[in-house]
């Protein structure tokens, strides 16, 4: 079956530690997304790519680094930079990148990122 | 620059009663208007989505929003409540731009409660 898979589910960190949070998609979309669910907020955007080999900074990009080496892959590393990275990562992907009619967002079940 | 405002952060409904939730929304363009559901446990699933066709959109599970350009709103109703809605629930607003990567913007979301 098609879909996004995150991982892992859950996720600990340590100060000063840099982690990575895996998402792969077997949709053959284009776009990808990562976004961060902190209570009370709506999903904010940190990074996102419309294109293999190219990614742009969302609203809440610093602390973050992603790379787009492959189709199927968008790993997201939360750096020590991110003074506060506890949070809920959701992986996002979308079969095009223009008009509206092709906006449809199909989610991974995201990662819980918690700092020891 | 869009945004989108979730006017109630909880909302509280008797089962087999109507639901409300409501969203306003901004934006420079016309826009794209989606609800999305989450429920405990499981990833985001969207509801419904309106892109400049009929203002009334019907979505799954029996939800449905209308979208008022005059009144900048877009929210979300269902004639009887079940206790299966009850979940957090997302307003979403696109630009629709071509080459802006369609960011979409959350809004804070609207817990829902569905009492027997």
């Amino acid at each position: 079956d098609g879909g996004i898979t995150q991982s892992p589910k859950y996720l600990f960190r340590k100060e000063g530690q840099n982690v990575t949070l895996s998402c792969e998609q077997n949709l053959n979309h284009d776009a990808m997304y990562w976004y961060r669910q902190d209570p009370g907020q709506g999903l904010r955007l940190i990074y996102y790519s419309q294109i293999v080999n190219d990614f742009q900074k969302g609203d809440i990009a610093e602390g973050y680094s992603v790379s787009r080496e492959k189709k199927e892959s968008f790993p997201l590393t939360v750096t020590s930079a991110q003074k506060n990275p506890t949070a809920f990562y959701l992986c996002a992907s979308r079969p095009g990148t223009g008009g509206k009619g092709n906006e449809k967002l199909f989610f991974g079940s995201g990662t819980q990122l918690s700092v020891l | 620059a869009q945004s989108v405002t979730q006017l109630d952060s909880h909302v509280s409904v008797s089962e087999g009663t109507p639901v409300l939730l409501r969203c306003n929304y901004s934006s420079s363009y016309s826009p794209s208007l989606f609800w999305y559901v989450q429920h405990p446990n499981k990833g985001l699933q969207l509801l419904l989505k309106y892109t400049s066709a009929a203002t009334l959109v019907k979505g799954i599970n029996g939800f449905e929003a209308e979208f008022k350009k005059s009144e900048t709103s877009f929210h979300l109703t269902k004639p009887s409540a079940h206790m299966s809605d009850a979940a957090e629930y997302f307003c979403v607003v696109s630009d629709g731009l071509t080459g802006g990567g369609n960011k979409l913007t959350f809004g804070t979301g609207t817990q829902l409660k569905v009492e027997l």
